[in-house]
């Protein structure tokens, strides 16, 4: 079965320091793996996705994630928290052999302290 | 401005009320999407629209009814609702069904059923 895994419900970090957020994902093919971002009452918004290209994949406001596949990880990072971080993460993966549905993860919910 | 416009943003409604949910999307997608998202629930799938035609129902029950008149307008009626469907429902967009996993979501419906 596939399947994503956010390791973490909850991650609290100071503002000015790394962030890590961490999934896992089980698949049998080769998946496209996403980060979403929901801000307080907003819809979701695509920070970056994996389509098979570069491992390292940038996207938007300095986050950045990296695919393992040894390791079926696709861990958010972002070097220096800022305040407007604080948000909830959702790692997503699209399965093409069924026919892109996106399977999404449970959530990790970031707060930034000052 | 999202491009995914969701009315009304709050909705407070009775078990033996009828309402609907209303989702217009500019962005010129041909893909609709209704998602439910329940306090530390992943996201789930309800429904999929392609080209105005209903492709996927997961298992939904029948006191929510979908209309898609044209790609860009999606509803979500309700009637006889029970309280465990209190929740905040979520309209997306996306090209060619979604394959690509970049959907485009409206900020949302928030609804308490007493």
């Amino acid at each position: 079965a596939q399947s994503v895994t956010q390791l973490d419900s909850h991650v609290s970090v100071s503002e000015g320091t790394p962030v890590l957020l961490r999934c896992n994902y089980s698949s049998s093919y080769s998946p496209s793996l996403f980060w979403y971002v929901q801000h307080p009452n907003k819809g979701l918004q695509l920070l970056l996705k994996y389509t098979s290209a570069a491992t390292l994949v940038k996207g938007i406001n300095g986050f950045e994630a990296e695919f393992k596949k040894s390791e079926t990880s696709f861990h958010l990072t972002k070097p220096s928290a800022h305040m407007s971080d604080a948000a909830e993460y959702f790692c997503v993966v699209t399965l093409y052999n069924q026919g892109g549905k996106l399977i999404f993860g449970q959530g990790t919910e970031l707060s930034v302290k000052p | 401005e999202t491009g995914v416009t969701q009315t009304p943003r709050h909705l407070v409604m009775g078990m033996t009320n009828k309402k609907s949910l209303k989702c217009e999307q500019h962005l010129g997608h041909n893909a609709m999407y209704w998602y439910k998202q329940s306090a530390k629930k992943p996201l789930e799938l309800m429904f999929v629209y392609n080209f105005k035609e209903q492709t996927e129902n997961n298992s939904v029950p029948s006191r929510f009814s979908p209309e898609c008149p044209n790609s860009s307008h999606l509803f979500l009626h309700l009637h006889t609702l029970q309280p465990e469907d209190s929740a905040l429902y979520l309209c997306a967009s996306s090209q060619a069904g979604g394959g690509t996993g970049e959907l485009f979501f409206g900020e949302g419906s928030r609804l308490t059923v007493l």
